[in-house]
């Protein structure tokens, strides 16, 4: 059972258009962050949320919050050829002390000019 | 650079044979996790760190791994007696909480391929 649904899986667009990739859940997550990796490479923190209905922005990347903190969207604007890469929600349960993350199955995004 | 460092980043090795991976975090984190990530999926967790004691083990961690952090700096894994299904990436994270708030930087990962 993935605790984390990311959606979609896959995503071809052209350079210039909007994309928004879903991160949803049945659970309550204390905090929940967004990675980039690249092929071959680490993921790379984009961004933490932190508190229900939070919003922030990344230049051309608006991130959200879910009021009750089960689910996060991630909209891009203008998608440019650099954006092209893996894209993963993680959310941390809180449970006891630790911050293990459970990740999504993540959505690859390629944009083409 | 200050940032997560592993080694080796690329492991070929024959079933059978034990590998050990090195994972030095950033210098100030007092928590470290590793994961491991198969193609086409996201990281899961195996183990957790907090300065040297291990917290938390997944039940994928089976037998056959083992992980330290003697000083609780730098952390290693070990897999024995590798099986062609331990190649994945493996992918190690520190971080320092400060209240509510976590967040995990990752490494480059070291990718394991078993023959």
């Amino acid at each position: 059972t993935q605790l984390l649904e990311q959606s979609p899986q896959f995503l071809s667009i052209q350079e210039g258009e909007n994309l928004t990739v879903y991160c949803n859940s049945s659970s309550v997550f204390s905090s929940l962050q967004w990675y980039r990796q690249e092929p071959g490479e680490g993921p790379v923190l984009l961004v933490t949320v932190v508190t229900g209905g939070e919003v922030k922005k990344l230049k051309r990347l608006t991130f959200q919050f879910g009021d009750a903190r089960k689910d996060s969207s991630l909209h891009i604007t203008a998608a440019q050829t650099g954006d092209t890469g893996l894209y993963l929600c993680a959310g941390a349960l809180g449970s006891g002390n630790t911050g293990k993350l459970i990740f999504g199955q993540g959505t690859t995004l390629q944009v083409k000019p | 650079d200050t940032g997560v460092s592993q080694d080796p980043r690329h492991k070929i090795t024959k079933r059978g044979q034990n590998v050990t991976f090195r994972c030095d975090p950033i210098s100030e984190h007092n928590r470290l996790y590793w994961y491991r990530q198969t193609l086409g999926q996201g990281p899961e967790f195996l183990t957790y760190f907090q300065n040297e004691a291990q917290l938390e083990k997944s039940r994928l961690l089976s037998d056959r791994f083992s992980a330290e952090r003697p000083k609780g700096s730098f952390s290693t894994l070990e897999i024995q007696r590798t099986e062609q299904g331990d190649s994945a990436m493996y992918l190690c994270a520190s971080s320092s909480r400060v209240g509510r708030e976590e967040t995990q930087y990752f490494g480059p990962g070291t990718r394991l391929l078993v023959l």
